[in-house]
């Protein structure tokens, strides 16, 4: 069983939006703290965002900041990530994780790829 | 925030040569808490990373014996004591003691 599954990546033009989804099996989700990685050609692997089991537990990188909004529903073991305002530099493979502990990515998706161009 | 940086960013390897890839942090990885955070992550080609290596020197599950780290503070090292076909991918360090970075990624390949 694949512990997470992303969907939701696809093309879009700049300025426009997506939302990816993560479903996790196999563990206590709701306990969970989750992160959404992207990996990039210029930029390599980053964390863009994570969210810890309440909802007031939200850290994102500045470059995302008030483009991005992740959010959980932990009655459906799933997570989530809003992009807004898309540009060019966003194009890569997202990845859903779970960090145990302090970058201690025990569970990684498989990846969902967004392309940004026009 | 901690800057980790690699090296090499390539390294052909021999198989059943060992291999050994750095990983120097900006500012020490060593928490409060006594736990050092510094992780090492394997990337197979068409695959999604994996966890090889957490605080520094313990393996990840189902991760093989060869794979080894070590280090302390802002130094530290994978080791491969035997390089396998299987082994060729990109690795990454990563610290999470800060706002989690990753570093540059070092490409093993069979010479």
């Amino acid at each position: 069983e694949v512990p997470l599954v992303e969907s939701g990546g696809d093309w879009v033009q700049p300025g426009g939006s997506l939302r990816l989804s993560c479903v996790a099996s196999g563990f206590t989700f709701s306990n969970s703290w989750m992160n959404w990685i992207r990996h990039t050609p210029e930029k390599g692997l980053e964390l863009l965002a994570n969210m810890g089991p309440s909802e007031t537990q939200k850290y994102y990188l500045d470059s995302v900041k008030g483009r991005f909004t992740v959010s959980r529903d932990n009655a459906k073991n799933s997570l989530f990530l809003q992009m807004n305002n898309l540009r060019v530099e966003d194009t890569g493979v997202y990845y859903c994780v779970r960090d145990f502990e302090y970058g201690h990515y025990d569970y990684w998706g498989q990846g969902t790829l967004v392309t940004v161009s026009s | 925030d901690g800057v980790v940086t690699q090296s090499p960013l390539f390294l052909p390897v021999t198989l059943g040569q060992p291999a050994s890839i750095s990983c120097k942090s900006s500012q020490t990885l060593v928490h409060s808490n006594g736990n050092t955070y510094l992780h090492w992550f394997q990337q197979r080609p068409g695959h999604a990373p994996r966890l090889l290596i957490y605080k520094v020197s313990n393996r990840g599950s189902g991760v093989p014996d060869r794979f080894s780290g070590s280090g302390s503070g802002t130094d530290f090292t994978l080791r491969i004591s035997r390089v396998e076909v299987e082994d060729v991918g990109i690795y990454y360090c990563m610290q999470g003691r800060y706002w989690q970075t990753f570093g540059q990624g070092t490409k093993v390949e069979i010479k």
